[in-house]
Parts: C-alpha cells; structure tokens; sequence
C-alpha cells in the first residue's frame, strides 16, 4: 500500500519549453504532495508543498513562477517546469504523507535541459 | 531551527564487515524518523521508519536502527554488508501533520570492498 507514481522516469528537452511531471497516489488519498529537488550527490530539497484544492506554498528561493504546481484532486499533483534552462536540469521527486506509514515517494523524474 | 546532520559523507567498509550510520537530528518535537537508500539514478526506498514505541527498529535487507532520545540519534545499523548494499544513504525526520517539515539528512554513500 501507498503508493505514489511519478511520470515521466526521465525527460529531455529544449531550453525554453515547459515540462510537466505528475505523481499519482494509487491506492490513497493525498491531500498532501510534497515535491523535492535533488541535484547530483546531493541531498533532497524541499521545493514546495502541494494541497488538494489550494495554492501550493513555496520554499524560500523557489520561483513559484518556475515551478508550477497543481492538486486538483486527491489522486494527482503535477509540477510544471516552464521556460526551463540547462540549470534546471535535475532529479524531481514527489512525496505524500501518510499518517499510518510516513510519507512514501515516487521513483523520480530525471529532466535534462539542452 | 530543523535539521538533520549525517557526519558522514562517505563510508567504505568491506564486504561481510558490519556497519552504523550515523544520523543526528534537531527537531522542536518528537519526530518521526526514517532511513532511506537510493542508488544511483533511482528514487528513494524506505528501509525502516520509527513513529514510537520500541527504540530498535528493524527494517528491510537486514538493516536495523536505534532511537536514542538523548542524544538525538538514529543510527543505522547492518552486522553484515552485502556488496549490493553500496548506495547512498538517507536519514530523514519530519510529521506527517502540522507544520514541521519534511527534511532529510545530506546523505551518506556506502562504497562496499569485494
């Protein structure tokens, strides 16, 4: 149980284009998303925190303007990387507590801009 | 202020050698507490989590931790190290409610000698 799917594993594009990365809980509800950022050996940082039905809220130094992220439902957050530039590129990865299990996360996603 | 520290940034120990983690946290409550392991391009798997209770926590692939309120540590323990376990590391603290977040430790890579 608590599962959490991320999409796409790894994406490249062109700088200047938008990327969109989504994570699906598949067996609960998750008010809560959690979205981190993990650049090659190092730690994972949190970017901002997602709630179904609201406005999701920012860490300090995080461009909400870059990073675009939506829970219109229980089930899916995305997260929209827009305009994106080669020092974007980077490892993203979702998170969703559970109060029961803790927080579970999705496999990643690896976005590469050239 | 929240913070988890991994004093170790790397560690390399010899197959069939044991093996601890450490991990040390500052947190304004008691925290639930985890350790993960990536391994290289993947996303995260959870090893073992402790929320209360009994302070020596088994989890999968062998590995074991202790919770030692006072002096605020969750080491990772392995009698044993199989090659397969080379990874890195992740110690992380958080709820899964309120406002204290969700943060992880700086991570620990294991390089593991044939």
């Amino acid at each position: 149980g608590a599962v959490v799917s991320q999409h796409p594993s790894w994406v490249i594009c062109k700088s200047g284009t938008s990327v969109k990365i989504e994570c699906r809980s598949l067996d609960f509800q998750a008010t809560t998303m959690f979205w981190y950022r993990q650049f090659p050996k190092q730690s994972l940082m949190l970017m901002a925190t997602s709630n179904e039905g609201s406005k999701a809220t920012y860490e300090q130094g995080v461009e909400k303007d870059k990073f675009l992220i939506n829970h219109a439902s229980l089930t899916l957050s995305t997260l929209t990387v827009t305009s994106a530039h080669p020092e974007d590129s980077s490892f993203y990865i979702c998170s969703a507590p559970r109060a029961d299990y803790g927080y579970t996360f999705g496999s990643g996603t690896r976005l590469t801009v050239v | 202020a929240q913070s988890v520290t991994q004093p170790d940034i790397h560690i390399t120990v010899s197959e069939g050698a044991s093996l601890e983690l450490r991990c040390n946290y500052s947190y304004g409550a008691t925290p639930y507490l985890f350790w993960y392991v990536q391994s290289p391009g993947q996303g995260l798997q959870l090893l073992l989590k402790y929320f209360s209770g009994d302070t020596l926590v088994q989890g999968i692939k062998g590995f074991e931790a202790e919770f030692k309120r006072s002096q605020s540590s969750f080491n990772l323990r392995k009698p044993s190290v199989h090659w397969s376990d080379a990874a890195e590391y992740f110690c992380a603290v958080g709820r899964t409610s309120g406002t204290y977040k969700y943060i992880f430790g700086t991570g620990t890579r294991l390089k593991v000698l044939a």
